[in-house]
């Protein structure tokens, strides 16, 4: 079976520092690979995913992720954090056939200091 | 862009009551989905739903659960006599297809946040 590593649980940066939120996965063929967000009192939001091809994804509010199939990870980017980043921050996987079946890693708090 | 919206965002109910959480999907999607979150835990899939039918269900999803899409419009999760441990965030999701094609993506709702006492 399928399963998400997120070894961060929270995480504190400084307002226009980079970031970088760690995910591991296990699964046997090539995964779907996704990164959510959710902010206090909403929902989950998807910020990228891979499905195929080129393994540097770029995804909505200045995130990017890298599929490394070698290291079995698709570690999450930002070159410069603001404030409004601060949030929980999920890694998601999903396979060939699962539908829209999702397993989640256990999130990462993400704290911006000002 | 259009939204998964869940009632009520936090529900309190007392051991072994039954309790009705309730989602109403985007308006042209046809697959929708609950997943849970326990503090402290990760975000679990719970069940699938398609053409008025479960297409798949997790092993958490027991005799205890159920789904229905009474209307056509809202997608409930019943819980028939709630236990401490079903204490949880519920998310309710919808997508517009079933496979996770390219331009496909679930849309989540907010969650409804549910305290069992």
């Amino acid at each position: 079976a399928q399963s998400v590593t997120q070894p961060d649980i929270h995480i504190t940066v400084s307002e226009g520092a980079s970031l970088e939120l760690r995910c591991n996965y296990s699964y046997g063929a090539t995964p779907y690979l996704f990164w959510y967000v959710q902010s206090p009192g909403q929902g989950l939001q998807l910020l990228l995913k891979y499905f195929s091809g080129d393994t540097l994804v770029q995804g909505i509010k200045g995130f990017e992720a890298e599929f490394k199939r070698s290291q079995s990870s698709f570690n999450l980017r930002k070159p410069s954090v603001h404030w409004s980043d601060a949030a929980e921050y999920f890694c998601a996987v999903g396979f060939t056939g699962g539908g829209n079946k999702l397993t989640f890693g256990t999130g990462t708090q993400l704290k911006v200091e000002l | 862009e259009p939204e998964v919206t869940q009632t009520p965002s936090h529900q309190v109910t007392q051991m072994g009551q039954e309790v009705i959480l309730r989602c109403v999907p985007i308006s042209n999607h046809l697959y929708f989905y609950w997943y849970r979150q326990i503090l402290g835990q990760k975000v679990e899939f719970l069940v699938s739903f398609y053409n008025n039918e479960i297409s798949e269900k997790s092993e958490i999803f027991d005799d205890q659960f159920s789904v229905e899409r009474p209307d056509g419009s809202n997608f409930t999760l019943k819980i028939r006599s709630t236990k401490l441990e079903d204490s949880a965030m519920y998310f309710c999701a919808s997508s517009e297809d079933r496979g996770l094609a390219t331009n496909e993506k679930l849309f989540f709702g907010s969650g409804t946040q549910l305290s069992v006492l």
